[in-house]
């Protein structure tokens, strides 16, 4: 299966504590972007990638988030000092290089912050 | 107000009949539309795109775009138990930069 990966698919943590996710797009997709959702919403949109470049960040992306893409492939996302607010499913999401805004997601990693 | 609403349901309706699930969006520059289906503690899964004004099928599904009213739709026909889940209907538009904007999704339920 050469779809969207995400690791792990469930981190339970302590508030405080530092958590880090990582996901792997679709094979040839440039373009990366990164999804909170919780119970009762839809993804709300945190972050996107062009190849390495961060190009968009949303304002909820608080400076507890932060997110890489290092070499254009894969990319983490790092929420420091958790918070119970944190606590919801993180979606990556990927798309191909041409102009289609077409996102294909991944299985998401469910976070619960104690 | 969100860019994009949809009723939250839950719409239930009987095996074999047609479903219709409803969206609209308040940004008229939006030029893309998705649907995807979210079924419970798994992640949204694309069942269509439509960029034009008017009918877009794909075996089951229907999607409908009427810019002039700003609304989208997904048809499902012959419904089945297995499509029991939450629709989410999501828009893209220049303004909106890279990021897709969702509804808050239609929980449907099919009854056998």
């Amino acid at each position: 299966d050469t779809g969207v990966s995400q690791d792990p698919r469930h981190k339970i943590t302590k508030r405080g504590q530092n958590v880090t996710f990582r996901c792997d797009p679709i094979s040839e997709h440039n373009r990366l972007y990164w999804y909170r959702q919780t119970l009762g919403q839809g993804p709300e949109f945190l972050t996107y990638f062009q190849n390495e470049a961060q190009l968009e960040k949303s304002r909820l992306l608080s400076d507890r988030f932060s997110a890489e893409r290092p070499k254009g492939s894969f990319s983490t996302l790092e929420i420091q000092r958790t918070e119970q607010g944190d606590s919801a499913m993180y979606l990556c999401a990927s798309s191909p290089p041409s102009g289609s805004e077409t996102q294909y997601f991944g299985p998401g990693t469910r976070l619960l912050v104690l | 107000q969100k860019e994009v609403e949809q009723n939250s349901g839950p719409l239930s309706v009987p095996e074999g009949a047609i479903a219709s699930l409803n969206c609209t969006y308040s940004d008229r520059g939006s030029q893309s539309f998705f649907w995807y289906r979210q079924y419970s503690g798994k992640s949204p899964e694309l069942i269509m795109s439509i960029y034009s004004n008017g009918d877009k099928e794909d075996g089951r599904f229907t999607a409908q775009l009427n810019k002039a009213s700003q609304y989208v739709s997904l048809l499902i026909r012959d419904s089945q138990p297995s499509d029991s889940a939450t629709y989410l209907c999501a828009g893209w538009t220049f303004r909106s930069g890279y990021a897709l904007n969702f509804g808050k999704g239609t929980s449907l339920l099919v009854t056998p």
